[in-house]
């Protein structure tokens, strides 16, 4: 596409749901990030792709958060079994790729609000 | 481990007045640099970037930053504000080693008065 789509928008979900956000890069990106972005504070790397593949995610705050880029396209996050501060704008960016010089072209958001 | 620190969580600055936004860095070595802009409902857009070369640099909206290696600090400049300005700014540092990953800053809140 265009630019970088994500879905849905808003979700608001019950403890211990799961969820899961979806990411539509731009078509000719081959790197994908994924971005928590707690309120009054800055994104924060969770994990990235490069086609598929999966070269670091080190910023997953636990085992129930993961991704899937299974086709080297849109990806998914998803969080099993939600905690109250699980609550954050969950950021989806593509670049162009690794050998690039690093610009990031954001999604507008999923604004995730655990009850 | 790298960081991006933005000193100021809020600043108010009077409509046509000048603005700086401060963000210093801490990186192995000099990292890509960038400031995004961030409104409400919005996603975050590229207001500028620095890779290497000329320190000074021009960005869209007016905005111009300045990257000082014997500070580590790449500031945010806009000669005169506009209302519209009113928005979160973020400064971000990445390394094509470390997948072009960025590191944010917390986020320096504009307000624009009139």
């Amino acid at each position: 596409g265009a630019g970088v789509s994500q879905s849905p928008r808003y979700k608001v979900t019950k403890r211990g749901q799961d969820v899961t956000l979806r990411c539509d890069p731009i078509s000719s990106h081959a790197t994908l990030y994924w971005y928590q972005q707690a309120l009054g504070q800055g994104p924060e790397f969770l994990t990235y792709f490069n086609y598929e593949a999966q070269p670091d995610k080190s910023g997953l705050p636990s085992d129930r958060f993961s991704a899937e880029r299974p086709e080297g396209s849109i990806s998914t996050l998803t969080i099993q079994r939600t905690e109250q501060r699980d609550s954050a704008m969950y950021r989806c960016a593509s670049s162009i790729g690794l050998a690039s010089t690093g610009e990031l072209f954001f999604g507008e958001g999923s604004r995730l609000t655990v009850l | 481990a790298q960081s991006v620190t933005q000193p100021d969580i809020h600043i108010t600055v009077s409509e046509g007045a000048s603005l700086e936004l401060r963000c210093n860095y801490s990186y192995g070595a000099t990292p890509y640099l960038f400031w995004y802009v961030q409104s409400p409902g919005q996603g975050l857009q590229l207001l500028l970037k620095y890779f290497s070369g000329d320190t000074l640099v021009q960005g869209i909206k007016g905005f111009e930053a300045e990257f000082k290696r014997s500070q580590s600090s790449f500031n945010l400049r806009k000669p005169s504000v506009h209302w519209s300005d009113a928005a979160e700014y973020f400064c971000a540092g990445g390394r094509v080693e470390y997948g072009n990953k960025l590191v944010f800053g917390a986020g320096t809140i504009l307000r624009v008065k009139s």
